[in-house]
This record gives structure tokens, C-alpha cells and sequence, in this order.
């Protein structure tokens, strides 16, 4: 079974600071996933990792992958207010089907 | 495309009723998937399809809870009868395996009330 754990699960920061979500997930996957949540909205796709070693950007948010430590990040530089939301990371594997295996989301309130 | 469209968005029924959520995967999507949100549990997997045959159901909670997609376009899931703790957003999303496959994309949910 795949298991994906987030920490921290919930993050108050300041605007103008910088921090890092982490997501660790236990068995071999074929990729990992971040979606962005807004309260009682949908879930949007932010990134999709695909390798070891990817790396990719979006204005204020980096996403990374380490296949071998089965460790990802995402990582806030300079946070404004628009950043809060909820931040899930998911794999998925092809033995599953390519269903998503999410994380419990960590909850991220940025204020002035 | 205008996405995966849910209907409803909200339903508010009473215990022991019998509640039909309905999902439209974007089109040509192949695999389409069913999760339930709650605080507790956060994002369960309930069921998926891959051209419209269910393959893994193991996450249905209880056999009052079953889905159908008779076809391409069209997805149901249902409750019968339902209860309090049933309570959640229901999500319904699609994805397209080409030789690799895109991210699931998300319908908006439906967010049931069992009164």
C-alpha cells in the first residue's frame, strides 16, 4: 500500500518569507504529484515529477523530487496572502491503476 | 473542454434515502476515479474505471455504495440507503493514459449533508 505522509500539516508564515513543505511517500512510485486546494473549491494540478532529480518552477512555488530518499518538496519563496490554500502531494503507481495516493494536505495561511 | 463537470453541487437528504451523484469526465479520457473527502480521512480513492470497467472498488466503504459508468461519458455513484456518517465532498475525476499519462484533473465536487 502506498503511503504518502506531509509534514508540517499546517504552516502560518509571514509574506516576504520562505519555507518548505516536505512529502515522503513509502514504495516505489512512478510519479508524484502537487495540487493546490482553495476552501471548498476543487483541486488544481500544480506539478507533475516524473523522474529523479526534477525540478520545476511556477512564479512563488518549486517543486522537487528524490526518487531515491522518496522524498519531494515544495518550496515557498517570499510568500504572499494568494499562496494560502492547502497543498497536497500524491503518487500514484501503474500496479494501482495510476489512481492517486494523497498525502493529508498541509494547510498554509500566509498574513501580513 | 470545459473539464469534469459533478452534478450536484449540493445535496442535502435525509437518512435512509438513496442519493445519485452524477460525473462527466473530460472527453477522451480513459480512466475516471471517485474520492471522497472528509477532515478525518482526508482524500479516499472509493473506485475507478479504465474504459468505463471498474477496476479496483476496494475502497467502497460498504456494499451501499456502488458506481456505474455505462459509458464513455457518463459516471454514477450511489448511495443506498445513506447515512450521517456519509457525509463528505464527493469528487469525480479523469485522466488519459497516451503511453504516459497526464495528472487526474478534478470535477468541483459534491458535497453531500445526510441529515
Amino acid at each position: 500500500e502506498l503511503k504518502v505522509e506531509q509534514n508540517p500539516l499546517f504552516l502560518s508564515m509571514q509574506e516576504g518569507k520562505n519555507y518548505t513543505i516536505y512529502c515522503n511517500y513509502s514504495t516505489t512510485s512512478d510519479r508524484l504529484y502537487w495540487y493546490r486546494q482553495d476552501p471548498g473549491k476543487s483541486l488544481e494540478s500544480l506539478f507533475v515529477l516524473l523522474s529523479n532529480g526534477a525540478v520545476k518552477q511556477e512564479g512563488r512555488l518549486m517543486a522537487s523530487l528524490d526518487t531515491k530518499a522518496r522524498l519531494s518538496t515544495l518550496h515557498i519563496t517570499a510568500a504572499v496572502h494568494d499562496l494560502s490554500a492547502t497543498y497536497f502531494c500524491a503518487v500514484d503507481n501503474r500496479n494501482s491503476g495510476y489512481a492517486l495516493n494523497f498525502g493529508k494536505g498541509t494547510s498554509l495561511l500566509v498574513t501580513p | 473542454d470545459a473539464g469534469v463537470i459533478q452534478s450536484p453541487r449540493h445535496e442535502v437528504t435525509e437518512m435512509g434515502q438513496e442519493v445519485t451523484l452524477r460525473c462527466k469526465p473530460i472527453s477522451g479520457h480513459d480512466y475516471l476515479f471517485w474520492y471522497r473527502q472528509t477532515m478525518m480521512r482526508g482524500l479516499e480513492l472509493l473506485i475507478y474505471f479504465n474504459n468505463n470497467v471498474p477496476i479496483d472498488d476496494s475502497g467502497m466503504p460498504e456494499d451501499r455504495f456502488s458506481a456505474k459508468m455505462p459509458n464513455a461519458s457518463f459516471s454514477t455513484l450511489k448511495i443506498q440507503p445513506s447515512e450521517p456518517r456519509d457525509s463528505a465532498v464527493y469528487f469525480c475525476a479523469s485522466s488519459f493514459f497516451g503511453g504516459r499519462i497526464t495528472e487526474a484533473f478534478f470535477g468541483q465536487g459534491t458535497r453531500l449533508t445526510v441529515v
